[in-house]
């Protein structure tokens, strides 16, 4: 069956590092892997989309890697702020599918 | 400001009643999704649709949810009759076909007794 895997536990930071969350997946051969940002009370934002045929992708402080051999997916925050912390997840679909998610990462950035 | 909106944001219901919940995607998105998002399975997909014709609804109880567009500004979801177990946050989500990213509502927080 079809699976996307986030590390269930709660990332805590502190400020300054960077952050890193994993996302692994089986049997997908997706199109696109996408990360998205959750606060409490509110609905998943969009950050990035990553394409099968490219390596990272960068926006300001957050990096994405994907690696389609691995199966696997990184995602950074550079310079981390106490305002990351957030619920990460990972999204992805194969083509012409709809997103399916990853339950999430919780990332708590202390001052 | 472009958004989704979602009502109604909190619903409490008795087991066996009827639920609607409505959506109204971005205005020129043909594209919209219905999740639902518990603590123990995450965010799961229940509903698809595009240029309001159903794509996958392989998620959804066929049983007791039904999910349709009646026109290109509303989606309903409906739950008929409700169960405790169906409380939940049911998200609406809209997109364009031209570009992947879906945008969300706040929610609408579901509650079954």
């Amino acid at each position: 069956s079809q699976k996307i895997e986030q590390n269930s536990e709660a990332l805590n930071i502190q400020e300054g590092k960077t952050a890193t969350l994993t996302c692994n997946y089986t049997n997908y051969s997706p199109a696109y892997l996408q990360w998205y940002r959750q606060d409490p009370g509110r609905g998943p934002v969009f950050l990035l989309l990553i394409r099968e045929n490219e390596k990272e992708k960068r926006k300001e402080r957050l990096k994405v890697t994907f690696d389609t051999t691995l199966k696997q997916s990184l995602f950074h925050i550079t310079a981390s702020q106490p305002a990351d912390s957030a619920t990460y997840l990972c999204a992805l679909a194969n083509s012409g599918y709809a997103l399916n998610f990853g339950k999430g990462t919780s990332l708590l950035v202390t001052p | 400001d472009a958004r989704v909106t979602q009502t109604p944001r909190d619903k409490v219901t008795e087991m066996g009643q009827e639920v609607t919940m409505r959506c109204q995607p971005i205005l020129g998105h043909n594209t919209v999704f219905w999740y639902r998002q518990t603590m123990m399975q995450g965010l799961e997909l229940l509903a698809y649709f595009r240029n309001r014709a159903p794509l996958d609804d392989s998620g959804m109880p066929k049983d007791r949810f039904s999910a349709e567009m009646p026109d290109a500004t509303l989606a309903t979801l409906k739950i008929q009759p409700s169960e405790p177990r169906d409380s939940a946050v049911y998200f609406c989500a809209s997109g364009s076909s031209g570009n992947t990213e879906a945008f969300f509502g706040q929610g609408t927080r579901l509650t079954v007794v």
